[in-house]
């Protein structure tokens, strides 16, 4: 059973960046897919990008290319999604999930709420 | 890039009763790779069914779902007062992968 746990709550500044991490535990970290989906309340989710392969470039939504990095760490098994330039519409809760291809995203992390305010 | 439209917004039904709820897509969407996840508040998406029609592990059988092409559907058999939650579609056939904008099961 994979187990995705995601940094805390943030809250940012326009302009500023920020960077929510997942900690994966539970199989084999370097063999899954993992994505990365967000969700404006009141909204349905939307996919921000994904990783493969922590060894394969990132495939990034176009709405986010060029603010959106995604990185993952082999060594202490987690990922990385850093989105800056925030505008107040980033205001969301994101989430990490894994990405089996076929059979969908089958654990998520239990989100990360990110608001944006001046 | 495909979007989803589910219908209806919002069902509201009593316990014990069926819930049916539809999704269609702006085209032909692979059937081995469209999914239902249930959504309640607080917590992370929950998949529910991938392929269609598959059930994902641990998910009861009074869920199913069923369709093809743009037109899929996900039926909830008699409902449990667990399953009161936000339900999206989503299709990952082709990129980028999106969802449904969600149909929320409410009691009546």
């Amino acid at each position: 059973q994979v187990q995705l746990v995601q940094s805390g709550a943030e809250v940012k500044k326009p302009g500023s960046s920020v960077k929510v991490s997942c900690k994966a535990s539970g199989g084999t970290f370097s063999t899954y897919a993992f994505t990365w989906v967000r969700q404006v309340p009141g909204q349905g989710p939307e996919w921000m990008g994904g990783i493969m392969s922590i060894f394969e470039t990132p495939n990034y939504a176009q709405k986010f290319q060029g603010r959106l990095t995604l990185t993952a760490d082999e060594y202490t098994s987690t990922l990385y999604m850093e989105l800056s330039s925030l505008r107040s519409d980033d205001t969301a809760v994101y989430y990490c999930a894994r990405d089996t291809g076929y059979t969908g995203y089958d654990f998520w992390g239990q989100g990360t709420l990110v608001t944006v305010s001046s | 890039e495909i979007v989803l439209t589910q219908s209806p917004g919002t069902l509201s039904l009593s316990p014990g009763e069926r819930a049916t709820l539809s999704c269609r897509a702006s085209q032909t969407v692979s059937s081995s790779y469209f999914a239902w996840y249930q959504r309640k508040p607080g917590q992370a998406p929950r998949l529910l069914i991938y392929g269609a029609s598959t059930r994902a592990t641990g998910i009861p059988d009074r869920f199913s779902g069923s369709g093809s092409g743009t037109d899929f559907t996900l039926t909830i058999g008699r409902l449990e007062p667990e399953d009161f939650a936000v339900y999206y579609c989503h299709q990952y056939g082709s990129t980028p992968p999106t969802f449904g904008q969600g149909t929320t099961v409410e009691i009546k």
